[in-house]
């Protein structure tokens, strides 16, 4: 299963807001609403931020949005913050049963 | 709350095996459906197998299909990953994380949520 396609940076200033894409196919991303998205801070491990293409866990920050349309999912960020900045993951379960990742980017706060 | 506690770094030279252990707290296994993610340095997350929808059958990832073993010990609430034959490439960190199961639609949750501390598997002669 190859890897969801993300772009590799994505930078916007403090208060901005910025989006990240994920494309997949139409056995992952595109068969169901099953995209998830993950923060990851450098030396720690993947946190939940978003679940079911647009659902936020319980403490996650309103500025993260999620949505879908057809095979490429997105994740917003609102009102950029410094603590923002990190590598973000998309996944998605996938019609073989599995999951699989997206590529990962790094956003930078300017 | 669930707590995942995953065992000490190891370092294991080309060829061998290495077995991966992830310790439940806050929750029993059998309320868990336990998957395996791995990072190698400076590079992506790799979602490297887990159990099914309905926590019945372990689905691995083509890729280490025939090379990696899940297992769990229900009497000690530890999940176990096996990676055989390793190689270089397989230096990562290894992740243990967790699907949860939804009492409306019956089945697990396909979002992955808490995760563990990561284990350092480093593979070198």
């Amino acid at each position: 299963q190859p890897a969801l396609t993300q772009p590799a940076s994505v930078s916007g200033s403090p208060g901005q807001s910025i989006t990240i894409s994920c494309t997949g196919t139409s056995s992952d991303v595109g068969a169901y609403n099953y995209v998830s998205w993950y923060q990851q801070h450098p030396g720690k491990a993947p946190k939940l931020m978003i679940y079911d293409v647009s659902n936020r866990p319980s403490g996650v920050s309103t500025r993260f949005s999620g949505s879908k349309s057809g095979n490429t999912a997105s994740l917003t960020i609102s009102g950029l913050q410094v603590e923002d900045e990190a590598d973000y993951y998309c996944s998605s379960y996938t019609t073989s049963s599995s999951s699989v990742f997206g590529t990962g980017t790094k956003v930078t706060v300017l | 709350q669930v707590q995942l506690a995953q065992s000490g770094a190891e370092v294991k030279t080309p060829g061998a095996s290495v077995k991966v252990s992830c310790k439940v707290s806050g929750y029993t296994l059998t309320e868990l459906s336990i998957h395996w993610v791995r990072q190698a340095p400076g590079k992506g997350l790799e979602w490297m197998g887990g159990s099914d929808l309905e926590n019945v059958e372990t689905i691995y990832a083509q890729k280490f299909q025939g090379r990696v073993s899940m297992t769990e010990d229900t009497s000690t609430d530890t999940a176990y990953m096996e990676l055989r034959s390793l190689r270089s490439e397989d230096t990562a960190l290894y992740y243990c994380t967790t699907r949860k199961y939804d009492i409306l639609t019956s089945y697990y949750n396909t979002h992955f949520d808490p995760w563990g501390q990561g284990t350092l598997v480093i593979v070198s002669s």
